[in-house]
């Protein structure tokens, strides 16, 4: 079984622009959650999507959005870019049971605003 | 409010001895523990997890033990093989939080030949 794939895997922004990112989820899971990675803030939750309907969401501005579309598949955008906003992006999707709550990373997008 | 904690940044361990890694939380509502490790430019590989209703669950060379009463988790790798080297994470979810994962800040293992 094919892993979460995300597109691209490195990009770089000038402040003030956006951005979008993607994520195809394992095969069969309906959940797709966004995370962002820095060396000062750790692996913080951004937000999860299942069924295309936004469930969670972490502490973020509202420049960082997402959406889900019927195929499972993912993106969250970042608008008006600011330089903290470099960061590894990562994605995670997971079966949707009471008993299995993993969930399966994929590589990460590195954004780097300058 | 850091409620995952990882209180050992780094920690040394020689090939074929055993890694104890350590977590602690704060937050009552969590009833489900994972364990990733993370090599650099790569995203979280899963490695092991525990419900709160278990004490200790064990895959391999990997064994989770789960504290409740002292909010304390801990992931035991033996023997420990210079493979194993990397940044470990630690996370835990709520049961009224859908998939969202609550991260330490890791702890990063270097096992010695």
């Amino acid at each position: 079984k094919a892993g979460v794939t995300q597109t691209p895997r490195y990009l770089i922004k000038t402040r003030g622009q956006q951005v979008t990112l993607s994520c195809s989820p394992i095969s069969g899971h309906r959940s797709v959650s966004w995370y962002q990675q820095t060396p000062g803030q750790g692996l913080q939750f951004l937000f999860e999507y299942f069924s295309e309907t936004q469930r969670n969401k972490g502490n973020f501005p509202g420049r960082f959005s997402g959406r889900q579309f019927s195929n499972s598949r993912s993106e969250m955008n970042v608008s008006t870019l600011e330089l903290g906003d470099s960061a590894l992006y990562l994605c995670a999707s997971s079966l949707e049971t009471s008993r299995v709550r993993e969930q399966y990373f994929g590589p990460g997008t590195r954004l780097t605003v300058t | 409010d850091q409620q995952v904690k990882q209180n050992s940044p780094s920690l040394s361990v020689q090939e074929g001895r055993i890694s104890i890694l350590n977590c602690d939380y704060t937050n009552s509502m969590f009833d489900y523990f994972l364990w990733y490790k993370k090599y650099p430019a790569e995203g979280p590989t899963f490695l092991i997890s525990i419900s709160s209703i278990k004490d200790k669950n064990e895959d391999g060379r990997f064994t989770v033990f789960l504290n409740k009463s002292a909010k304390h988790l801990s992931l035991h790798i033996v023997p420990s093989q210079p493979g194993d080297s990397a940044v470990y994470f630690c996370a835990a979810s709520a049961i009224n939080a859908g998939n969202m994962l609550t991260f330490g800040g890791g702890t990063r293992l270097m096992v010695k030949p």
